[in-house]
């Protein structure tokens, strides 16, 4: 159980573009889900949180017009990124808040987006 | 603020023989939980294990386990006989109430099993 997906798992795309990358619980409602940004050989940093139903949380310093998130179902939340450059690149990866007593994030297999 | 803290870049460890990855924690708040993750190359984020702060005992799952020290706020990974399949980038993570359940990582320590 607690399986998270993510779609796609990588995508090249030219500056100027927007790409669309979607998280989706398989087995569980995610009535939250967080988007992190992975730089390599560095850490997860979270960028925003994603309830559904509402707005979207971001961290300080991300741009939400930039960085567009929708949660639209219990079981999928989409990040786009607006108008991509090659400083966007990087590695995206999502997660889902399972609700059980252990508060137990589980994540996606991430996305790695490379803007040329 | 939380903070976690990683002190070791790497380790080496020879198949079969134990491993323990340190992690300290910083949080004013009293309730939190602490997690452990492998992000094997492939990128990929594993859940391991996880300890809540009002836990009794320390947790396990297999060969993992989790060295809970609430006093001197450390969360060590304990990896039993490891395999070649565990070298990988270990991270721990803490969550708290007021930090709305958002995970806070350390930097990660990369972790190499030699045959």
């Amino acid at each position: 159980g607690a399986v998270v997906s993510q779609h796609p798992s990588w995508v090249i795309c030219k500056s100027g573009t927007s790409v669309k990358i979607e998280c989706r619980s398989l087995d569980f409602q995610a009535t939250t889900m967080f988007w992190y940004r992975q730089f390599p050989k560095q850490s997860l940093m979270l960028m925003a949180t994603s309830n559904e139903g509402s707005k979207a949380t971001y961290e300080q310093g991300v741009e939400k017009d930039k960085f567009l998130i929708n949660h639209a179902s219990l079981t999928l939340s989409t990040l786009t990124v607006t108008s991509a450059h090659p400083e966007d690149s990087s590695f995206y990866i999502c997660s889902a808040y399972s609700g059980t007593s252990t508060d137990t994030q589980y994540f996606g297999p991430g996305t790695r987006l490379t803007v040329l | 603020a939380q903070k976690i803290t990683q002190t070791q870049p790497g380790m080496f460890v020879q198949e079969k023989e134990a491993v323990t990855l340190d992690c300290t924690y910083d949080t004013s708040d009293p309730s939190y939980g602490l997690f452990w993750y492998k992000q094997p190359s492939s990128g990929e984020m594993i859940f391991l294990i996880y300890q809540g702060s009002y836990d009794q005992q320390n947790a396990t799952e297999g060969r993992y386990s989790l060295n809970f020290q609430k006093a001197r706020k450390s969360a060590n990974l304990v990896i039993s006989a490891s395999q070649l399949g565990d070298s990988a980038m270990y991270f721990c993570a803490m969550s708290t109430i007021q930090g709305a359940q958002k995970l806070v990582f350390g930097q990660g320590t990369r972790l190499t099993i030699n045959p």
